[in-house]
């Protein structure tokens, strides 16, 4: 079955700590991957994206995630949090040969940001 | 580029009453989505148009909900009679061809009571 994996609901940062948020995909295709960020009584913005090519992607605010074949993973990171990060995660999964199917989410991490 | 627009933004009702949700998407974007999205939940998907017409609707409970796309432009989403377990938020997503990200609007939240 086609399913994203956030292992983590909540995590708690200190201000200025790194960061990496986790995910995990089982996908019968290959995978389009993103990342989206969601704060209180907002939609959803996109952070970052694969489609193919470096694994490495780079993403607006300084995030970034690296894309492991061998491990089905898209984990999200930054060097830096900023109190401003503090919102929910989604990563999310969809087809790379079936333009427009809609995308897989998982369930979501929490971020807080500890002063 | 304008964004993808929805209204209203929340809405309250009872329940067995019926309610009506509207977006417009990107100019342009063939792909609509709605989805639902249960608190503390990922968003899941109720149904999929591909300009007016519907490609994936399996996840809709089709025994209250409906959805339209005409002229393959706007869409509504109705529920009716609305359920307690269909407090969510409801978003509306485009998408042109190629390799773009999908386009979310702010959502409709709904709650009833």
């Amino acid at each position: 079955a086609q399913s994203v994996t956030q292992p983590d609901i909540h995590i708690t940062v200190s201000e200025g700590a790194s960061l990496e948020l986790r995910c995990n995909y089982s996908y019968g295709a290959t995978p389009y991957l993103f990342w989206y960020v969601q704060s209180p009584g907002q939609g959803l913005q996109l952070l970052l994206k694969y489609f193919s090519g470096d694994t490495l992607v780079q993403g607006i605010k300084g995030f970034e995630a690296e894309f492991k074949r061998s491990q089905s993973s898209f984990n999200l990171r930054k060097p830096s949090v900023h109190w401003s990060d503090a919102a929910e995660y989604f990563c999310a999964v969809g087809p790379a040969n079936q333009a427009g199917t809609a995308l897989i989410f998982g369930k979501g991490t929490t971020l807080s940001v500890s002063s | 580029e304008a964004g993808v627009a929805q209204s209203p933004r929340y809405k309250i009702i009872e329940k067995r009453q019926s309610v009506a949700f509207w977006c417009n998407p990107i100019s342009g974007h063939a792909t609509l989505y709605w989805y639902q999205q249960i608190l503390g939940q990922g968003p899941k998907l109720l149904i999929q148009f591909q300009n007016n017409g519907v490609v994936d609707d399996s996840q809709l409970p089709k025994d209250r909900f409906s959805a339209e796309r005409l002229k393959g432009v706007d869409s509504t989403l109705k529920i009716q009679p609305a359920k307690l377990e269909d407090s969510a938020v409801y978003l509306c997503a485009s998408r042109t061809t190629g390799k773009d990200g999908y386009t979310f609007g702010s959502g409709t939240r709904l709650t009833v009571v």
